[in-house]
């Protein structure tokens, strides 16, 4: 079945500095979600990445979605300690149907020290 | 807050009992998803419901089943319940014509 995995699965980061996770898809993907999920919360959504080499930024966020569709990237500038949390790209997958099924990735969990 | 409810927010049982888990979509939204949580199987999808009609499935076990109602809210029942099933629940909405799902609270679930 597909697959969606990121790496890296943890990262320590000294405020200030730069962070990226990346996304990998083992099917092309309609598009590509990515969700924020505080310590003890629930997944918020950030994005959405339809077209093939799309960059989007929010604030101190760049988002990134392949060439091919089948990989994707979330870089932080300048980490704050409120960026704590995980972060998940998801992708969906409703090919051909009416379905808005979401693959989760397995998440980058990202510490952030003051 | 999403705007997508939850209850309840803790439940203990015991193995081999039966649970419902209920969930109420943001107003308008039709769609209403269903995920389990774990730490070793992260964010999976269980079922979606559209409308009161069911619209996918993952890898949902044979002993959850889920409905939404007229009313559009949705149970989660779990029966036959195991150790495994021990997890963070969450449901899900998403507006007419999005893609942008929007997660409530969730349900965290101890089986004993």
């Amino acid at each position: 079945g597909q697959q969606v995995m990121q790496i890296p699965q943890y990262q320590h980061v000294q405020e200030g500095e730069d962070f990226t996770t990346y996304c990998n898809s083992s099917t092309t993907l309609s598009n590509i979600q990515w969700y924020k999920q505080r310590p003890g919360g629930h997944p918020v959504f950030l994005i959405q990445l339809v077209k093939s080499g799309e960059v989007k930024k929010q604030k101190r966020l760049t988002f990134q979605f392949g060439e091919a569709k089948k990989n994707s990237s979330l870089h932080i500038t300048a980490t704050q300690t409120t960026d704590v949390g995980t972060y998940f790209c998801a992708g969906l997958d409703n090919y051909g149907g009416a379905t808005n099924k979401l693959i989760f990735g397995t998440g980058t969990l990202l510490a952030v020290q003051p | 807050d999403s705007g997508v409810t939850q209850t309840p927010k803790h439940l203990i049982t015991a193995t081999g009992q039966r649970v419902t888990l209920r969930c109420s979509p943001r107003s308008g939204d039709l769609s209403v998803y269903w995920y389990q949580q774990s730490l070793d199987q992260g964010l999976q999808f269980l079922i979606q419901y559209y409308n009161g009609e069911e619209r996918a499935k993952g890898n949902i076990l044979e002993r959850f089943s889920a409905q939404q109602f007229p009313d559009l809210h949705s149970e989660l029942n779990l029966s036959s319940l195991e150790l495994g099933d021990s997890a963070l629940y969450f449901c899900a909405s998403s507006p007419r014509l999005r893609n942008e799902q929007f997660f409530g609270p969730g349900t965290r679930l101890t089986v004993l």
